[in-house]
C-alpha cells in the first residue's frame, strides 16, 4: 500500500542554519505530495504542495521538489529561525487509493525541528 | 485560510465512560469531514470519513460502533468514543477538507488528547 518515510527527529539547529528533512513515498498512482506543519498549540497547516513529477512547492522560504525518479520530495530552507520551530508533516494523497474517503492523506510520523537563537 | 476548531482540547476520563468530541468548521460549510487518529511518534491515521446527512465512512479495521460519528449540520461533526478503554488514549485530529474534486488541501483542527484511566 501507499506509504511516506520522513527522517525521525528531532532535529535541533542554529538560527540561520540549512534545514533538510528528508521525505521518500511509495504510491501506486501518481500522488499528489504535501508537507504539514504543526506549531506547538496548533492544528496542521498546509505549508506547500507538489502536484505532478518536477514541481516545486514553495512557501514562507521553505520548499521542495517533486522527484519521481527517487520517490522523494525533501524539505529545504536556506536559514532558519526560531520561528520555525515546529512539527513537520510529510504527505501524500493517492487518487488511485481512494477507498471509502476521497481524497485521503497519508502522513509520515512527523519530525520535530527545534531551531536555537 | 478556513478555521476548524475542536473541543475539548484535552480530556481525561475513567475507563467505560463515553467521550464526546466535537469538530467545527469556522469559516465554511463543510458537506465531509475526516478524523484522524495519531499516537505518540506515530503518523496520523485516517480513521473515518464524516458526511452530512448520511452515514460516515469508517477505514478497515476501525470499529464504527466504538467510534460514533454523527455529522449534526455544515459546520459540526462529533466523535464520540463509546465505552472508552486505556488503549482508546490518543490524540484525535479533525480536518476538513478546502479543495475541490480532489479534496486534497485539508484544513486540521487542534487536535484532542483523550485519556482514559
Amino acid at each position: 500500500g501507499d506509504s511516506v518515510t520522513q527522517m525521525e527527529g528531532p532535529v535541533t539547529l542554529s538560527e540561520e542554519a540549512f534545514l533538510t528533512i528528508n521525505c521518500t513515498y511509495t504510491a501506486t498512482g501518481y500522488p499528489s505530495l504535501f508537507w504539514y506543519v504543526q506549531y506547538p498549540g496548533e492544528g496542521l497547516q498546509l505549508l506547500l504542495k507538489a502536484t505532478k513529477a518536477d514541481d516545486k512547492g514553495s512557501n514562507k522560504g521553505f520548499e521542495a521538489t517533486y522527484r519521481k525518479e527517487t520517490t522523494s520530495f525533501h524539505l529545504e530552507k536556506g536559514s532558519v529561525q526560531v520561528s520555525d520551530s515546529a512539527v513537520y508533516f510529510c504527505a501524500l494523497s493517492d487518487p488511485l487509493n481512494y477507498g471509502g474517503s476521497q481524497g485521503n492523506l497519508i502522513f509520515g510520523k512527523g519530525t520535530k525541528l527545534s531551531v536555537k537563537p | 485560510g478556513a478555521v476548524v476548531s475542536q473541543h475539548p482540547s484535552w480530556v481525561i476520563c475513567k475507563s467505560g465512560t463515553s467521550v464526546k468530541i466535537e469538530c467545527r468548521s469556522l469559516d465554511f460549510q463543510a458537506t465531509t469531514m475526516f478524523w484522524y487518529r495519531q499516537f505518540p511518534k506515530q503518523s496520523l491515521m485516517l480513521m473515518a470519513t464524516s458526511n452530512e446527512g448520511s452515514k460516515a465512512t469508517y477505514e478497515q479495521g476501525v470499529e464504527k460502533d466504538k467510534f460514533l460519528i454523527n455529522h449534526a449540520s455544515l459546520t459540526l461533526s462529533t466523535l464520540t468514543v463509546t465505552s472508552a478503554h486505556p488503549e482508546d488514549s490518543s490524540f484525535y485530529i479533525c480536518s476538513v477538507p478546502g479543495g475541490a474534486w480532489r479534496r486534497e488541501t485539508q484544513y486540521f483542527g487542534p487536535g484532542t488528547r483523550l485519556l482514559v484511566l
